[in-house]
């Protein structure tokens, strides 16, 4: 069974711009969930998309936001990029059993100068 | 709210050392714990869990009890090698959400 496998793996954008990430889950799993890692905040949730639907969100601004297509395949979105925002990004998938384990993939690094 | 709360590293041992890595935790009700480990470049691997109390999680030589009665999760290994160097995370769901709270993350080096 194939991993969840998130796309690109390296980043560099500038400031202002916008930025798209995605992630595959494993196949059935129908929950995706996204997390920011920074070596200041450790890991911290975002968003969590489950059948199309945002069921839980972190508390981060606006700018972040998430979508996710009816094969399960999430994407994030980051507009107006701050310098803040250079971190790993993570995406998890999980089956529709509350309160089980999370997959990740092996992350998308975004630097942004 | 829920929380998970790491010992500080980092911890650096030789090799064939005994490691325990302490943690524990402040749920609502008793939830699964997990151990997740991260190797340099990459993503989060799934390293054991316990689903309820006194469940003992093991793999790869690396042991975690469930004891509710501390709210602990310790992990533990009788002998560490090289290969075992990373950052490991302590981690339990969130009651009613898809959704993992993690503790700080322990830097362990090993040396040779």
């Amino acid at each position: 069974k194939a991993g969840v496998t998130q796309t690109p793996r390296y980043l560099i954008k500038t400031r202002g711009q916008q930025v798209t990430l995605s992630c595959s889950p494993i196949s059935g799993h129908r929950s995706v969930s996204w997390y920011q890692q920074t070596p200041g905040q450790g890991l911290q949730f975002l968003f969590e998309y489950f059948s199309e639907t945002q069921r839980n969100k972190g508390n981060f601004p606006g700018r972040f936001s998430g979508r996710q297509f009816s094969n399960s395949r999430s994407e994030m979105n980051v507009s107006t990029l701050e310098l803040g925002d250079s971190a790993l990004y993570l995406c998890a998938s999980s089956s529709e059993i509350m309160n089980t384990e999370a997959f990740f993939g092996q992350g998308t690094r975004l630097t942004v100068v | 709210g829920d929380s998970v709360t790491q010992m500080e590293g980092p911890v650096t041992l030789s090799e064939e050392a005994f490691l325990t890595i302490n943690c524990t935790y402040t749920a609502t009700g008793y939830p699964s714990l997990f151990w997740y480990v991260q190797y340099p470049g990459e993503g989060l691997q799934l390293l054991l869990k316990a689903t309820k109390a006194d469940d003992k999680g093991s793999n790869k030589g690396f042991e975690a009890t469930y004891r509710k009665e501390t709210t602990s999760f310790h992990l533990e290994k009788g002998s560490v090698q090289v290969s075992d160097s990373a950052v490991y995370f302590c981690a339990l769901p969130v009651r009613g959400a898809q959704k993992l709270v993690f503790g700080q993350g322990t830097r362990l080096t090993i040396n040779p």
